[in-house]
This record gives structure tokens, C-alpha cells and sequence, in this order.
């Protein structure tokens, strides 16, 4: 079992439709978690974290988290084309703050 | 500019040849992440320091991967004995206490 595990997509949504990504994780231990977004050929730019069970809203973006499901969730409102992008789940696991990414979920919005 | 900086960007290297790659954390963070990213794939954890202290260490990774973090500051990875298998990109990442990870740009290898 992958510590964290993704649909690796592609999701593909129209314009100003909501995207739903999804993830889950093995370690029930997990304390932190993050949504990390990564355009083709750069390097992940963190977009949201949560540590606390419920929901966190940031602008168009909502993380949602179940510990008792290990499941985190990230919803894009009114998606834009410039959205598309891999999104990459992660997950602070382990005494020493090891950080887990998941496969990515690559999202494609749809003029 | 205050971000994460890694360097080279690129290296092209022959099979069998030793590389080394360094990166440069935001200076107010005591945590550095080295990651492995190839194409399609979410990035791979390393290793990890606090401060010069390497705390942890993938079981993925051989013996030819060694990783240091003299004094708290930069860091540097150094893979000998290249194989095909070790063409990534290699992602280096700081971070505060909180434990998000702000990366740099990455230092793409090659191995011919």
C-alpha cells in the first residue's frame, strides 16, 4: 500500500466549474497536510495546508481533511484555464517530519 | 532574492562518473529536504536534516547517494557512480517549523 495515493488523471473540468481532487493516506499518525501545485517542467508551489479535521478555505480553493477516513480533499471553485496544473498531495508523517507526495493529480480546465 | 536556490540546473554526465549537487535554503529555515521527481511521478523523498543533523534517510536510496548539511547552511547531494537509472530531477526544499515545503528549481540530471 502507497503511503499517500492519488488518481494520477487527467481530470478534466470546463471553465468556472468546481474541481474536485482527493487523496488518501496510510498513517494514521499523519499530522499535517498539504496541497502542493506544479505546472509542467517547474517545481511544486505549495497552494494550501491543513491540520485540523474539517474544512480550510483560501480565495477560490477549499482543503478538507477526515483523519478518521484518511481523506484530504481539494476543491477549485470557478476553475480557470491557468489552473491546469499537476496537484500533489503530501503528508507529514513520521517522528521526524518526513513529508510523503502522492502521484499528482494533473487537472485539465477547459476554455 | 531570498528564495531556495540549487545549483547547477542541469548536468549531462557520463555513466559511471561522480556528480554533486548543492542547494541554498531560504537562510531563516532550519529544515532541508532533498526529493527525486521523474516524469510522472510525485517527487521521492531522500532525505532530510534539521539544521546539520541528517535525521532521516530513504531506504530507496543506495550507498552511492550521500547527502551533508555542514554547519545548519547549504547542502549538497552527491551521487557517485552514476547509472542510467539516476536521470531525474532533483528537487531540494526548506522549510520553517510549520513543515511546509517551499522548493527550488531543481537541478535536472542526465546520465549517458
Amino acid at each position: 500500500q502507497k503511503e499517500v495515493e492519488q488518481n494520477s488523471g487527467p481530470l478534466s473540468v470546463p471553465e468556472g466549474a468546481i474541481a474536485s481532487l482527493n487523496c488518501t493516506y496510510s498513517d494514521r499518525g499523519s499530522q499535517s497536510f498539504f496541497w502542493y501545485r506544479q505546472y509542467s517542467g517547474k517545481s511544486p508551489e505549495l497552494i494550501m495546508f491543513i491540520y485540523s479535521n474539517g474544512d480550510k478555505e483560501d480565495g477560490r480553493f477549499t482543503a478538507q481533511l477526515n483523519k478518521a477516513s484518511q481523506y484530504v480533499s481539494l476543491l477549485i471553485r470557478d476553475s480557470q484555464p491557468s489552473d491546469s496544473a499537476t496537484y500533489l498531495c503530501a503528508v507529514n508523517s513520521g517522528g521526524y517530519q518526513k513529508v510523503t507526495f502522492g502521484i499528482g493529480t494533473k487537472l485539465q480546465v477547459i476554455p | 532574492d531570498t528564495g531556495v536556490s540549487q545549483d547547477p540546473r542541469h548536468k549531462i554526465t557520463k555513466r559511471g562518473q561522480n556528480v554533486t549537487f548543492r542547494c541554498d535554503p531560504i537562510s531563516e529555515h532550519n529544515r532541508l529536504y532533498w526529493y527525486r521527481q521523474t516524469l510522472g511521478q510525485g517527487p521521492e523523498f531522500l532525505t532530510y536534516f534539521q539544521n546539520e543533523a541528517q535525521l532521516e534517510k530513504s531506504r530507496l536510496l543506495s550507498d552511492r547517494f550521500s547527502a551533508e548539511r555542514p554547519k545548519g547552511s547549504f547542502s549538497t547531494l552527491e551521487i557517485q557512480r552514476t547509472e542510467q537509472g539516476d536521470s531525474a530531477m532533483y528537487l531540494c526544499a526548506s522549510s520553517p517549523l510549520g513543515g511546509e515545503l517551499f522548493f527550488g528549481e531543481g537541478s535536472r540530471l542526465t546520465v549517458l
